[in-house]
């Protein structure tokens, strides 16, 4: 079954640029997307296919997605970006997502 | 604009069959061409998708739950719902209902419904 790893932990400094990335195996062949999950909350949407924003989503998200690696970068990071991040791709009809990894900004 | 709702007992015995159900409303479960699944989250743990249904009944599974899962649809009520047979403790989780395009992102989403396993 396909596997995406993504990194336990990421921290970044107030204002500084985050990189969260999801490994898969030739994971820019897909579409990657992205969803920000606060505690107790349900999952939000925040770049799909690889690097589209949705409605309502800061400019300061954005991703990229090539060989194995796919990335979402999150610029002039704020505190209200500290949260759990999950990328997702589709492979033989199945739903997989990464472990998940944990923004903390200082 | 679409919202998802979810609902259904949240404690569940071992061995018994988990059911929830997932309330369409601001639009009708035939609309623009989403698929409806069913995600769940363990304490602590991140997401798995469990299944998805298209409103004309059409599924399709996560293999790693498939011969204990299966998902319905009732255009009448806007519903869809998951039925989860022979759970464990392992199965205690909050489960999410979402919609999604064909093999695309999930852009809508219930709140959530915990679900706890216990004697």
């Amino acid at each position: 079954s396909y596997e995406l790893t993504q990194p336990l932990s990421v921290s970044v400094a107030l204002g500084q640029t985050a990189t969260i990335t999801c490994e898969g195996n030739n994971i820019g062949s897909k579409n990657v997307h992205w969803y920000q999950q606060k505690p107790g909350q349900a999952p939000v949407l925040v770049i799909y296919r690889d690097n589209n924003r949705p409605s309502g989503i800061p400019e300061r998200f954005s991703g990229s997605n090539s060989g194995n690696t796919a990335t979402l970068t999150i610029s002039r990071a704020q505190a209200g970006d500290e949260a759990d991040y999950y990328c997702q791709v589709w492979d033989s009809n199945t739903a997989v997502f990464g472990g998940g990894t944990k923004l903390t900004v200082l | 604009q679409l919202q998802l709702q979810e609902s259904g007992p949240g404690l569940v015995r071992p061995s018994e069959t988990l059911s929830l159900t997932c309330t369409v409303s601001g639009g009708p479960i035939s609309s623009s061409g989403y698929y409806w699944g069913w995600i769940r989250q363990p304490p602590g743990k991140g997401l798995e998708w469990m299944g998805s249904i298209y409103y004309s009944g059409s599924t399709f599974y996560n293999p790693s739950l498939k011969s204990r899962v299966t998902i319905s649809v009732d255009t009448s009520k806007n519903q869809f719902s998951l039925k989860l047979t022979s759970v464990t403790a392992a199965d205690t989780a909050v489960y999410y209902c979402a919609g999604h395009g064909t093999l695309d992102y999930m852009d809508v989403w219930g709140k959530g419904s915990t679900v706890t396993v216990s004697s």
